[in-house]
């Protein structure tokens, strides 16, 4: 089955520093969602590309969508202790409908203030 | 105005018991979406309804877990004789349709531990 993986699983930085995560799946994609979730909370949808190449950008978040829409990013510039949490990339599965994401298993992010 | 609810927060539960959890989406969703999270994992596809019906039941584990939504709006999830490896959190979430553009609000999840 699809299966979509997130490097690296771990990242702790130094509040100011840049922080990025890799997302790539097993198969082509019709679109990627990203969403955050905070410790002991649930995830939020942070935002989704659909184009090949799209790249959208949320204050310090920037986002990309490879060219082959099977790979994206998540970079997060001068992080903030308020960024801390896990972030998940989730896909649609190969030629299914939008409702059955499949997600990775995310990045957790720790910023050192 | 109001997320998604779910309750209870927490469920402890002993083996071989049966538990029901519930949701109340976010009013005007029409699809409504239940996903378990393992500790270190991302959100696994369980079940999906549209409306009253379930679209894709592909997600269950196997026939212990079943779902309803009787009148389109709560759904319940529920589980028979439950094992140790059903523990784990439990996610609702509801979207306004099932389509592009159409992002998930989760819960806070349900933790559902089986002693």
């Amino acid at each position: 089955g699809q299966q979509v993986m997130q490097i690296p699983q771990y990242q702790h930085v130094q509040e100011g520093e840049d922080f990025t995560t890799y997302c790539n799946s097993s198969t082509t994609l019709s679109n990627i969602q990203w969403y955050k979730q905070r410790p002991g909370g649930h995830p939020v949808f942070l935002i989704q590309l659909v184009k090949s190449g799209e790249v959208k950008k949320q204050k310090r978040l920037t986002f990309q969508f490879g060219e082959a829409k099977k790979n994206s990013s998540l970079h997060i510039t001068a992080t903030q202790t308020t960024d801390v949490g896990t972030y998940f990339c989730a896909g649609p599965e190969s030629g299914g409908s939008n409702y059955k994401l499949t997600f990775g298993k995310g990045t957790l992010l720790t910023v050192n203030p | 105005g109001a997320g998604v609810s779910q309750t209870p927060s927490n469920k402890v539960t002993e083996k071989g018991k049966y538990v029901e959890l519930r949701c109340d989406p976010i009013s005007g969703h029409t699809a409504l979406y239940w996903y378990r999270q393992s500790l270190g994992q991302g959100p696994e596809f369980l079940i999906y309804f549209q409306g009253t019906g379930a679209a894709d039941d592909s997600g269950l584990p196997n026939d212990r877990f079943f779902a309803v939504r009787p009148e389109g709006s709560v759904s319940t999830l529920k589980i028979q004789r439950t094992e140790r490896g059903d523990s784990a959190v439990y996610l609702c979430a509801s979207s306004l349709t099932n389509g592009y553009n159409s992002p998930l609000h989760f819960g806070n999840g349900t933790r559902l531990t089986v002693t």
